[in-house]
């Protein structure tokens, strides 16, 4: 199957700065990536959706400034904390779908463990 | 608008004993389903997945689950567990090929030895 690769796996950063999570489609090209918050021992979290070359649709409670989005290839999107604060210490899933087999899965990243101390 | 719903947040099972975790789903067009599986600290593992085709879906991992329109349900089976079947359990669905993917909220599945 497709693989979606997600860099880094583990960061830790002290409150205040700012982390970028990388999600790369590694053999197809991915219009639209998308991505996830988990908390502990909780779902999955749909938080934006990614457009190439367009501006992130933001699911409703998710604040566009904090988690900054950016989509600007077909096989990259990247996804910025901002201002980080240890509430935001999560666990971080990006997913994308192959346009040419349209009635496949998402793939998934490895996932990104973000620890704000 | 699509949306599922995981029956039991915890399953526990004997080793050798059969795997029934449960997912409902509603949907407002044909849905595709799927169930992922989740170790600690990884990413989503697709198990198997529904698309339209045959009801009964057979996955990785000796998993298969069955498509039921009549009871919207597509719940997930294995006739034996293993040990290495404890994790989280995902159910998903989505209605068009560009939309978002919305899953249940898990159930996790322990293993008695």
């Amino acid at each position: 199957g497709a693989v979606v690769s997600q860099h880094p796996s583990w960061v830790i950063c002290k409150s205040g700065t700012s982390v970028k999570i990388e999600c790369r489609s590694l053999d197809f090209q991915a219009t639209t990536m998308f991505w996830y918050r988990q908390f502990p021992k909780q779902s999955l979290m749909l938080m934006a959706t990614s457009n190439e070359g367009s501006k992130a649709t933001y699911e409703q409670g998710v604040e566009k400034d904090k988690f900054l989005i950016n989509h600007a290839s077909l096989t990259l999107s990247t996804l910025t904390v901002t201002s980080a604060h240890p509430e935001d210490s999560s666990f971080y899933i990006c997913s994308a779908r192959d346009p040419t087999h349209w009635n496949t899965e998402a793939f998934f990243g490895q996932g990104t463990r973000l620890t704000v101390v | 608008a699509q949306s599922v719903t995981q029956l039991g947040s915890h399953v526990s099972v004997s080793e050798g004993a059969l795997v029934l975790l449960r997912c409902n789903y509603s949907s407002s067009v044909p849905p595709y389903l799927f169930w992922y599986v989740q170790y600690p600290n990884q990413g989503l593992q697709l198990l198997l997945k529904y698309t339209s085709a045959a009801t009964l879906v057979k996955g990785i991992n000796g998993f298969e689950a069955e498509f039921k329109k009549s009871e919207t349900s597509f719940h997930l089976t294995k006739p034996s567990a293993h040990m290495s079947d404890a994790a989280e359990y995902f159910c998903a669905v989505n209605g068009n090929r560009d939309d978002k993917i919305i899953f249940g909220k898990g159930t996790r599945l322990h293993i008695l030895p």
